[in-house]
């Protein structure tokens, strides 16, 4: 069974902080995401990488940094986190190539900035 | 500046109903138009997609029905049942290259349907 897994579920940090999100596959897929949820908005892409240190920026990159070191791995950094980044923040990876335009998403990270 | 519009953003349906989602673009580069219904606490989860060249697929209860002309497509719910309460989100995929570059994603419906 395909599997997503972002290592935490819920997070609770202050303004300033700095904060990682991980996110590891098990499928072996090229392609990994990252994109955030809010009400109103639907989902966002924030960076992607399609290869080992790849990365490409999305629609809103600002204010996020990613680190993809391991083709499992998928990292999300805020380096300096604002109350404006408090939102559900969605993984997902899928092949490369696309051939059946599924993405396989994780259940999501909500972080909350103080 | 929004890719992919959506409506409605929420909408109730009697159970055994017909449910009807509708999705319009702009950009003519997208080559995929998947769907993804998502439930409280999970994450999206594929449910029914179609490629530009066929303009309906149907599986099982849930069509898309996809105007090329008119850059509209929309998602069909027979007999809707209270199981299928969830968020749906169209979308489109910008093809670059053989590789990708991510899915643009509606803003969602929140559908209820009730018993």
């Amino acid at each position: 069974d395909v599997k997503v897994t972002q290592s935490s579920r819920y997070l609770v940090k202050r303004t300033g902080e700095k904060v990682f999100l991980e996110c590891v596959q098990d499928m072996d897929h090229e392609n990994m995401f990252w994109y955030r949820q809010d009400p109103g908005l639907g989902l966002r892409l924030i960076y992607f990488s399609y290869d080992v240190k790849m990365k490409e920026k999305g629609d809103i990159p600002e204010g996020y940094s990613v680190s993809r070191e391991k083709k499992e791995r998928f990292s999300l950094i805020l380096e300096s986190a604002s109350t404006n980044q408090t939102s559900m923040y969605l993984c997902a990876s899928s092949l490369r190539g696309w051939n059946t335009g599924e993405l396989f998403f994780g259940e999501g990270s909500r972080l909350t900035v103080l | 500046q929004q890719q992919v519009k959506q409506s409605p953003q929420s909408l109730i349906v009697q159970k055994g109903g017909i449910s009807i989602i509708n999705c319009a673009y702009e950009n003519t580069a997208f080559d995929y138009f998947p769907w993804y219904q998502q439930f409280p606490g999970k994450g999206p989860a594929l449910l029914i997609a179609i490629r530009p060249d066929v303009s309906e697929k149907k599986e099982g209860r849930f069509t898309i029905s996809f105007n090329k002309s008119a850059k509209q497509f929309s998602l069909h719910i027979m007999d809707s049942q209270p199981g299928d309460s969830a968020t749906y989100f169209c979308a489109a995929r910008r093809s670059k290259g053989g590789g990708a570059d991510g899915l643009t994603f509606g803003k969602g419906t929140h559908l209820i349907i009730q018993p």
